[in-house]
């Protein structure tokens, strides 16, 4: 059974913070990693995503994998309250085009 | 670029009843993969299309059934609908198998509520 594990939060975090977002997978086959954001009653919007050991940044958001450790993460800097939401873990298997395994999710909040 | 749609958005049945969710792939795109969310969940695989084939299927009984179309739209249907059936159904499109494409984009979803 392939899982992602994620703090379900909240995760509370002063506006200009860094949030710092963590998820681990069991199958260390896994190839390819995202991270979704899902505000309340809405879909998942792709975020980041993944492949490679090491840090990937893009804008405001730093992903980091390390695939030893079966570990992913999600830097946020200078949180803003419209980065509140569900920050959902994503993990594909180790084939290309095989469904998304998520976590549940962590819940992050930006208080102003 | 037309993104991912999704068709209805809400839709309320009762117990028993058969429903049928729609989506529209993201243009380019031709695989089309269905999740379903339950409240305070990440999103659960359902199966996934590719030409015109449920090429992959999670842990869902045969009452979900799926089609695609030529034009890689797709359809879900859900037979004998179960209180626990009420949920949030997402439509992901992505590129084929083998092109390096695996990344999944999701649609606005489908909220079904069953009575």
């Amino acid at each position: 059974q392939k899982e992602v594990e994620q703090n379900s939060g909240p995760l509370s975090v002063p506006e200009g913070a860094i949030a710092s977002l963590n998820c681990t997978y069991s199958d260390r086959g896994s190839q390819s990693f995202f991270w979704y954001r899902q505000y309340s009653g809405k879909s998942p919007e792709l975020i980041m995503f993944i492949y490679s050991n090491g840090d990937k940044e893009d804008g405001r958001f730093t992903a980091q994998l390390n695939k030893a450790s079966q570990y992913v993460s999600l830097l946020i800097r200078d949180s803003q309250p419209s980065d509140s939401a569900t920050y959902l873990c994503a993990v594909n298997g180790n084939s290309g085009n095989t469904p998304l395994v998520f976590g549940k999710g962590t819940r992050l909040s930006v208080i102003a | 670029d037309a993104g991912v749609t999704q068709s209805p958005t809400h839709l309320i049945k009762t117990r028993g009843q058969q429903v049928t969710l729609r989506c529209s792939p993201k243009s380019g795109h031709d695989t089309v993969s269905w999740y379903q969310q339950a409240l305070g969940q990440g999103p659960q695989f359902i199966f996934q299309y590719y030409e015109e084939e449920e090429r992959q299927r999670g842990n869902f009984p045969d009452r979900f059934s799926g089609h695609q179309f030529p034009n890689y739209s797709s359809e879900l249907n859900v037979n004998a609908l179960l209180l626990g059936d009420s949920a949030l159904y997402l439509c992901a499109s992505s590129l084929g198998p083998g092109t390096g494409g695996d990344t999944q984009y999701f649609g606005p979803g489908t909220r079904l509520t069953v009575l």
